[in-house]
């Protein structure tokens, strides 16, 4: 069935410091939506992405959609510490519009 | 309006019990869909329901199990607990219809299994 890869599975970096993680599929993806799991909290919804190709920004947050839809990347500029958390990918899949989850990218800041 | 509600946030029961947990969506939204976050094995699906049935599952035993009410409220079951039963349960609920939803997540359930 449909999985999405992500990675990497953990990174710490320097407040300041940018900040990637990518979300790849073997097919086509229809759609894909990322979240932020805050330590002690649940799943927020950042975005979704749907077109080919698609770049949004939310302040220091960019999302992309590959050309071929088969990745995604969320990239942060400059992180500080209220960036800290795992971040998710999800992809609806098949006819009965199946959420499939990334394992999630935990992302620690030091100050 | 009124986000998730999950009932109750926090549950102590021993090995062989069986629990139930409860999932309030946002008003309007017909999907609930249920999750276990145990830490390093990120959301493991359980199952969704739309409209009061079943229409997605995930890789779990029989023993979980699940319903949704004509009011879009749902209940999780687990019968005969296991240890590794331990974790956060989570419901998310969205609009369910044809287009793809974001999901708006309750706090959880935090279910520990002695």
């Amino acid at each position: 069935g449909q999985q999405v890869m992500q990675i990497p599975q953990y990174q710490h970096v320097q407040e300041g410091e940018d900040f990637t993680t990518y979300c790849n599929s073997s097919t086509t993806l229809s759609n894909i939506q990322w979240y932020k799991q805050r330590p002690g909290g649940h799943p927020v919804f950042l975005i979704q992405l749907v077109k080919s190709g698609e770049v949004k920004k939310q302040k220091r947050l960019t999302f992309q959609f590959g050309e071929a839809k088969k990745n995604s990347s969320l990239h942060i500029t400059a992180t500080q510490t209220t960036d800290v958390g795992t971040y998710f990918c999800a992809v609806y899949a098949g006819n009965n519009r199946k959420l499939i989850w990334g394992l999630g990218t935990s992302l620690g800041v030091n100050p | 309006k009124a986000g998730v509600t999950q009932t109750p946030r926090y549950l102590i029961k021993t090995r062989g019990q069986q629990v139930t947990l409860s999932c309030s969506p946002i008003s309007g939204h017909r999907s609930v869909s249920w999750y276990q976050q145990t830490p390093g094995q990120g959301l493991q699906f359980l199952f969704e329901y739309f409209s009061e049935t079943q229409r997605n599952k995930g890789n779990f035993p029989g023993r979980f199990s699940g319903r949704q009410f004509s009011n879009s409220r749902s209940e999780m079951n687990v019968s005969t607990l296991e240890l590794g039963d331990s974790a956060l349960y989570l419901c998310a609920s969205s609009l369910g219809g044809i287009h793809f939803n974001e999901q708006f997540f309750g706090p959880g359930t935090r279910l520990t299994v002695l």
